[in-house]
């Protein structure tokens, strides 16, 4: 069965701060996507990766995939208070999601 | 487009009632996905639909959960008899295809059973 994980679970940060979200998966995948959900809402998408080592970029987020390593990053560039949400990812055709997650950025 | 539709968008309702709640895929999409959604266990896949067609319903919690699609622009999801640990959000999703297509989310249908 496929799992999916991802940590951390909750990150807060500081404005201004960079970090990284990971998501590992269990087995084989060629595509990969990344969501925000705002509290309250639905599912926003954020990134599609489809490949080994693709890289996609969105302001100050950043997404890759590394299917050797069954692991894909989002990375958070000098965050401000408008990327507070939760992140999750989803792996495989039929979108199995991570746990999510929650990011609070504090001024 | 105006979107995955889903209907309602609140739900209270007592134990052992039906519930029905409603879907209606982007145009043209031939995947369409329910989702549960709880604190407790997260975004769940349930089943979805390829071209109306069920392909994978093994997330459907039990027997009081059905799901049909009679035709490519719309889809239900039926619980009866409805229990308390049924209260969650339930998402409608869709895609023009799996093989990295964005895949479209509704706005959930929160249902409360009490």
């Amino acid at each position: 069965e496929l799992k999916v994980e991802q940590n951390p679970l909750f990150l807060s940060m500081q404005e201004g701060k960079n970090y990284t979200i990971y998501c590992n998966y269990s087995t084989t995948s060629d595509r990969l996507y990344w969501y925000r959900q705002d509290p309250g809402k639905s599912l926003e998408s954020l990134f599609v990766l489809l490949s080994n080592g693709a890289v996609k970029q969105e302001g100050r987020l950043m997404a890759s995939l590394d299917t050797k390593a069954r692991l894909s990053t989002l990375h958070i560039t000098a965050a401000v208070h408008d990327l507070s949400a939760t992140y999750f990812c989803a792996v495989s055709y039929d979108m199995r999601f991570g746990a999510g997650t929650r990011l609070t950025v504090k001024p | 487009d105006a979107g995955v539709i889903q209907s309602p968008r609140h739900e209270v309702t007592e134990m052992g009632q039906e519930v029905t709640l409603r879907c209606k895929p982007i145009s043209g999409h031939d995947y369409l996905f329910w989702y549960r959604q709880t604190m407790m266990r997260g975004l769940e896949l349930l089943i979805y639909f390829n071209n109306n067609v069920p392909i994978d319903d093994s997330g459907m919690p039990e027997d009081r959960f059905s799901a049909k699609m009679p035709n490519a622009s719309f889809s239900t999801l039926k619980i009866q008899p409805s229990e308390p640990r049924d209260s969650a959000v339930y998402f409608c999703a869709s895609s023009l295809d799996i093989s990295g297509n964005t895949i479209y989310f509704g706005e959930g249908s929160w249902l409360t059973v009490v």
